[in-house]
This record gives structure tokens, C-alpha cells and sequence, in this order.
């Protein structure tokens, strides 16, 4: 139980397109979704913070324009890349919390997506 | 499909005692396996282990990967009660043209009572 899906698991694009990840809860409907951002051997380093049917929550220095987190039902968030530049290449990872017991308990997290700018 | 499991999925234990979080997996291609401290904001690395029966450690906390037995320890000594967190073990398969995914764990759920 409690799982959560990314999709898709990496892209390459080309500098100035967009690009969408999707994170679903599959079997449990999760009331927070997390974004992170990692670099090898590094800490996940927390992006914003989405609750259902609200304005996600960017963390200091994240640019909100550029990193577009939709929040839209509680078992989706998706989070798009805009005009993405060879610097946002990374490996982005989502998390999410359900409602009740024992999904409100711990983090679930999602595989990853590599994105890689060109 | 890639597996992590972590045992047990609670913990809780009195100052000064030493545990033993356990994590096994069954990941395609395996390249590594990761532990990381859930507290806060965003879980905060502790240990990459590629190599089996190698050590690792930093602090009170050490780690070790045993390969034969698609396996891993995290022992923490002379617990405090600011080891209290989630850790969290993740493997890491190889992957094409340097993409890589963590498959995660539900966690370990620590408690360190004073």
C-alpha cells in the first residue's frame, strides 16, 4: 500500500521548452505532495510544498514562476519546468502524506524523474 | 518491479541504546543503496554504499551493504534523543545515458525517549 508514482521517469529537452512531471498517489489520496530537488550524494533539498485545491508553498529561492505546481486533485500534483535552461537539469523527486492514518504518518515518495537540458 | 523493505517500520528505544534499521531490496541492475535522516523539510543524506562488506561511517551512525544477501544495516550508537526521525533507505539501479530513479522504503520510524 501507499504508493506513489512518477511519471515520467526521465526526459531530455531542449533549452526554452516546458516540461511536466506528474506524481500520483495510487492507493491512498494524499492530502500533502512534496517536490525536491537532488544533486548526486547530496540531501533532497525541498522545492515547495502542494496542498490539494490550494497555492503551493515555495521554499526561499525557488522561483515559483519557473517551477508551476499544480495540486489539482488528491491523488495528482504535477510540476512543470518552464522554459527550462541546461541548469535546471537535475533529478526531481516527489513525496506525499495521506489523510488518515497510517498514510498521515510518514512520506511516501515517488521514483524520481532525471530531466536533462539540452 | 524494483522493491526496498525496511524493518521495523517503528522503533522506539531509551537514550543511550544502540539500534539496528534494517533495509533489504530487490533492484534491477543495482548500483547503490541509500540512507537518508527524514526530520523536517527534506530527508538529509547519510550514507551511499556501492561495495559490499565496506563500512561507512560518520559519527555514531556507520552502515554496511551485503550484496549476497540484498541487504543493509544503519546502526546507530549511544542513541539521543535528536536521532529521533524517519530514516529512510533507497536503492538506486544503473541506468542508461547517466539517468538513474531511487526506489524508497516506507521508512523507519525512530523514537529516542530521554
Amino acid at each position: 500500500g501507499a504508493v506513489v508514482s512518477q511519471h515520467p521517469s526521465w526526459v531530455i529537452c531542449k533549452s526554452g521548452t516546458s516540461v511536466k512531471i506528474e506524481c500520483r498517489s495510487l492507493d491512498f489520496q494524499a492530502t500533502t505532495m512534496f517536490w525536491y530537488r537532488q544533486f548526486p550524494k547530496q540531501s533532497l533539498m525541498l522545492m515547495a510544498t502542494s496542498n490539494e485545491g490550494s497555492k503551493a508553498t515555495y521554499e526561499q529561492g525557488v522561483e515559483k514562476d519557473k517551477f508551476l505546481i499544480n495540486h489539482a486533485s488528491l491523488t495528482l500534483s504535477t510540476l512543470t519546468v518552464t522554459s527550462a535552461h541546461p541548469e535546471d537539469s537535475s533529478f526531481y523527486i516527489c513525496s506525499a502524506r495521506g489523510q488518515g492514518a497510517p498514510t498521515n504518518e510518514k512520506l511516501f515518495f515517488g521514483s524520481g524523474t532525471q530531466l536533462s537540458v539540452l | 518491479e524494483d522493491k526496498v523493505v525496511q524493518s521495523p517500520l517503528s522503533l522506539v528505544v531509551h537514550e543511550g541504546d544502540t539500534v539496528t534499521l534494517n533495509c533489504s531490496y530487490e533492484v534491477t541492475n543495482f548500483r547503490s543503496l541509500l540512507w537518508y535522516k527524514q526530520e523536517k523539510k527534506a530527508p538529509t543524506f547519510l550514507f551511499m554504499l556501492t561495495s559490499s562488506g565496506i563500512e561507512k561511517k560518520s559519527g555514531r551512525l556507520s552502515s554496511i551493504l551485503d550484496k549476497k544477501e540484498l541487504s543493509s544495516i544503519l546502526n546507530i550508537t549511544a542513541t539521543q534523543t535528536g536521532d529521533s526521525a524517519i530514516y529512510l533507505c533507497a536503492g538506486s539501479p544503473y541506468s542508461g545515458a547517466g539517468s538513474y530513479q531511487l526506489t524508497f522504503g516506507k521508512g523507519t520510524k525512530l523514537s529516542v525517549i530521554p
